[in-house]
């Protein structure tokens, strides 16, 4: 089974453009979740989606926004880039949420740099 | 109240001796406690992951042991490898009822194991 892919694998930007981030789940996982990691915030969660529905959201401004597609595919998104977004953004893949201790599978992540 | 504390930072160890990582947590609400292991470049990967109900889970040369009364769990790694160097995630979630797989991440510990 090939696992959770996210593209693209590396980013940079400058201030005040925006960037949209893919991620394709683990072939028939229908959660996506989404976090963003820096060396002084560790990994923080941005958001859940399941079922094309948001289920749950982390304490990031409105700039950072999501979704998911009805084959389980989801994007990010982040307006108006500030030098503080530089980070690793990770998705992770489930099966269902809530329903079993599901383990959760990572992607290698798209490593966004801010100039 | 959602804070999951992680020490120490970083830990240095010889080849074989026992690594000790240590967790501590406030809600009294989570109910699934997993460890990541996350090499450089990659996405973290789930190692081991216990729930409230039993003290200790060992697979293979990582044990966790969990004590629900002071809100701590830790993760062991029996003699450790030059291959273990990584760095390590505890993180805490409450999965039932509440329909969402959103992880609350440690800090990181840095693991370097010298042979």
């Amino acid at each position: 089974k090939a696992g959770v892919t996210q593209t693209p694998r590396y980013l940079i930007k400058t201030r005040g453009q925006q960037v949209t981030l893919s991620c394709s789940p683990i072939s028939g996982h229908r959660s996506v979740s989404w976090y963003q990691q820096t060396p002084g915030q560790g990994l923080q969660f941005l958001f859940e989606y399941f079922s094309e529905t948001q289920r749950n959201k982390g304490n990031f401004p409105g700039r950072f926004s999501g979704r998911q597609f009805s084959n389980s595919r989801s994007e990010m998104n982040v307006s108006t880039l500030e030098l503080g977004d530089s980070a690793l953004y990770l998705c992770a893949s489930s099966p269902e949420p809530g329903i079993s201790y599901n383990e959760q599978f990572f992607g290698p992540g798209t490593r966004l740099t801010v100039l | 109240q959602q804070q999951v504390k992680q020490s120490p930072q970083s830990l240095i160890v010889q080849k074989g001796g026992i690594s000790i990582i240590n967790c501590a947590y406030e809600n009294t609400a989570f109910d699934y406690f997993p460890w990541y292991q996350q090499f450089p470049g990659k996405g973290p990967a789930l190692l081991i992951a216990i729930r409230p109900d039993v003290s200790e889970k060992k697979e293979g040369r990582f044990t966790i042991s969990f004590n629900k009364s002071a809100k701590q769990f830790s993760l062991h790694i029996m003699d450790s490898q030059p291959g273990d160097s990584a760095t390590y995630f505890c993180a805490a979630s409450k999965f039932m009822g509440g329909a969402t797989n959103k992880l609350i991440f440690g800090t990181g510990t840095l693991l370097a194991v010298q042979p």
